[in-house]
């Protein structure tokens, strides 16, 4: 089936502007994660939502960063007033089948890179 | 809530011999330990896991070993092969519902 899918795949904007990422996390998958990775670096925990409980936001680097997931299924990660150093991929995975799936295995979508200039 | 710590950070083998990663966790409700391989400009990819009720599992050339008891656990990498040059990620997990943790990734190098 159709995997973890993530747009626009590339985004170049200019600093101070807002950008909005989406993520399409595979049918029926309860968890849904975005992570940051810089060039070269390791996986950048953002925001993690499970279900129709309340998010993990204790990520998020600051308050220019938010996220929401609709109808438990497409999510949207929104950076307001972006600075050159959110610039980097950024990544959305999703897990779980159900609530008593052993399938922990996350799947990573292809990433959004960001570039602020 | 979780930590994961991992190392080494960059490790160089020479084509053939064996890679060994390690991580240590803190929870000790976490059940469950994958591994993630990601190649150069692309996603990290689920190369194996285990869970809290075994002590090692196999696949082909890798291998993981867990410690409940000291809070760690291993990939094993033998005969390694060019192709095995990437970033590995080890992540700790409780049970279903909750957040994975992640470890800050080790950058393989494998040496023809």
């Amino acid at each position: 089936g159709a995997g973890v899918s993530q747009s626009p795949s590339n985004k170049v904007t200019e600093k101070g502007k807002d950008v909005e990422l989406r993520c399409d996390p595979i049918s029926g998958h309860t968890a849904l994660y975005w992570y940051r990775q810089s060039l070269g670096q390791g996986l950048e925990f953002l925001i993690y939502f499970q279900g129709n409980s309340a998010p993990d936001k204790s990520g998020l680097p600051s308050d220019r960063f938010s996220a929401e997931r609709t109808g438990g299924s497409v999510s949207t990660l929104t950076i307001q007033r972006t600075q050159q150093e959110d610039s980097a991929v950024y990544l959305c995975a999703s897990s779980g089948r159900g609530r008593h799936s052993l399938d922990y295995e996350q799947y990573f979508g292809p990433g959004t890179r960001l570039t602020v200039t | 809530g979780e930590n994961v710590e991992q190392h080494p950070s960059t490790l160089s083998v020479q084509e053939g011999d064996s890679a060994v990663i390690k991580c240590t966790y803190s929870d000790s409700a976490s059940n469950y330990f994958p591994w993630y391989k990601q190649e150069l400009g692309k996603r990290p990819q689920l190369i194996i896991d285990i869970r809290s009720n075994v002590g090692e599992k196999k696949d082909q050339r890798i291998a993981v070993t867990l410690n409940k008891t000291a809070k760690h656990f291993s990939l094993h990498i033998t005969e390694t092969q060019p192709e095995d040059s990437a970033v590995y990620f080890c992540a700790a997990q409780g049970g279903g519902y909750q957040k994975v943790t992640f470890g800050i990734g080790t950058k393989l190098q494998v040496i023809p």
